[in-house]
């Protein structure tokens, strides 16, 4: 069955840096537009960023352009998402989703990233 | 950046029918997503496409879209269908993911 693991999360302080992980498995990864969706605490969803299914095209939420690079390695069936410059805005609950013809069936159980101080 | 708007919660008696509204413009012309969150867990894909379902979604959960108004109905809701609802298109325009601001539906 479809199965997505992040992971990474943790606490971190202001301005560093951290780097979260999507593990794959069940399905052929490399077919699939993957994306990272955040959920701030007691907050609704909000989209981050994605990723094409080869990795050529990428796109970011306007909060996160600039900070945070998405990337994939399809030879290991895991999404990357690389976040820097990070400030207590950025604390939340990071799942990785996998896109189906422009909505979400499938979604990681989370990651929590707590920025403070 | 294009926005869409739910009102923040909508409660409904058993056996009645709760209808959560996702406003915006010519929403329409786009397909619609909505997702069922229940505390600590991943959201859930109810209705896709304005209003096809997935399966293993209660037929209770149903859809349309017209103008500048999408809906998410619930039919005779249960009370395991307490949580926060979540719509969500797809702008072309910008290439980004859009969510709208959740509605908790309570079960009275």
């Amino acid at each position: 069955q479809v199965q997505l693991v992040e992971s990474g999360g943790g606490v971190v302080r202001p301005g560093r840096s951290l780097r979260l992980a999507c593990a794959a498995s069940g399905f052929t990864f490399s077919n699939y537009a993957i994306h990272w969706v955040r959920q701030a605490p007691g907050r609704g969803l909000e989209w981050v960023a994605s990723i094409s299914y080869d990795g050529s095209n990428k796109h970011y939420a306007d909060s996160v352009k600039d900070r945070f690079t998405i990337s994939r390695d399809n030879s290991k069936s895991t999404l990357f998402l690389q976040m820097s410059t990070l400030t207590p805005e950025d604390t939340a609950v990071y799942y990785c989703a996998r896109e189906d013809l422009r909505r979400f069936r499938y979604w990681g159980q989370g990651t929590l990233v707590t920025v403070s101080s | 950046s294009y926005v869409l708007t739910q009102p923040p919660s909508v409660s409904v008696a058993p056996g009645q029918t709760a209808r959560i509204t996702c406003g915006g413009n010519n929403i329409g012309s786009k397909s619609v997503h909505w997702y069922q969150q229940k505390p600590g867990q991943a959201p859930v894909l109810v209705v896709y496409d304005d209003s096809g379902r997935p399966s293993g979604i209660p037929e209770r959960f149903s859809g349309s879209n017209s103008g500048n108004t999408a809906t998410l109905t619930i039919s005779r809701p249960e009370a395991g269908d307490e949580a926060d609802y979540y719509c969500q298109i797809w702008d072309s325009r910008t290439g980004q993911c859009v969510f709208g601001s959740g509605t908790k539906v309570t079960v009275l």
